[in-house]
């Protein structure tokens, strides 16, 4: 059960190149987010899924899309990447047991120049 | 004003200690509470969760939740150099379901 995982870890890309962010989660979890980290920032949410089928906007999606490929994956897509975007990126998934848990995957580093 | 505020940091204390971290929300619609502990360079992990007025105690862990005044506390007693990390608070609002809106963190120092 290796939970919530992200490829890549690190990336660097330069400015106008694309690129897709891979999580995949096997705790069966319908809910799933994409946040990203600043330094003062704390977290902000990009775009998430309730269930496998839908997509919604976050705090942040401008830049971005998703797709929620399967119930297990979820990916985020930047199409023509900025310096602004340059950020940690975390996915995370939600089981409702009382608790509303999210549960983290490790991130992935993204340096655009 | 934004909407879960806390303080950056650092905050510094002696081994040993009581740890008091301070989260204040601008929603008073808001019905779910969290802390997240975020060690440098790895993902946040939830230590603590409180959904209503009062204390919540797991082990060296305490949330304290008043709606009244929108706030919420963490408390870390007989803190350890190992509770060295920054505290996420987290908040969850009513017609927001799932989404969690989370505050910028305090960065805690635990000095040996």
């Amino acid at each position: 059960n290796a939970g919530v995982t992200q490829t890549p870890k690190f990336q660097v890309l330069k400015t106008g190149q694309s690129m897709t962010l891979q999580c995949a989660q096997d705790m069966n979890h319908n809910s799933m987010y994409w946040y990203r980290q600043d330094p003062g920032m704390g977290l902000r949410l990009i775009y998430y899924s309730a269930s496998e089928g839908t997509t919604d906007k976050g705090e942040v999606p401008n830049g971005y899309n998703v797709s929620r490929l399967n119930k297990r994956e979820f990916s985020l897509r930047l199409e023509s990447a900025a310096p602004s975007q340059t950020s940690v990126y975390f996915c995370a998934s939600k089981v409702v047991t009382g608790q509303e848990t999210q549960y983290f995957g490790p991130g992935t580093r993204l340096l655009v120049l | 004003q934004k909407e879960v505020e806390q303080n950056s940091g650092p905050l510094s204390v002696p081994e040993g200690a009581i740890a008091s971290l301070n989260c204040t929300y601008s929603d008073r619609v808001s019905q779910s509470f969290f802390w997240y502990r975020q060690y440098s360079g790895k993902s946040p992990e939830l230590i603590m969760s409180i959904y209503s007025n009062g204390d919540k105690e797991d082990g060296r862990f305490t949330a304290q939740l008043n709606k009244a005044s929108q706030y919420v506390s963490l408390l870390i007693r007989d803190s350890q150099p190992s509770d060295s990390a920054t505290y996420l608070c987290a908040v969850i609002t009513l017609g927001n379901t799932g989404k969690l809106i989370f505050g910028q963190g305090t960065t805690l120092q635990v000095k040996p």
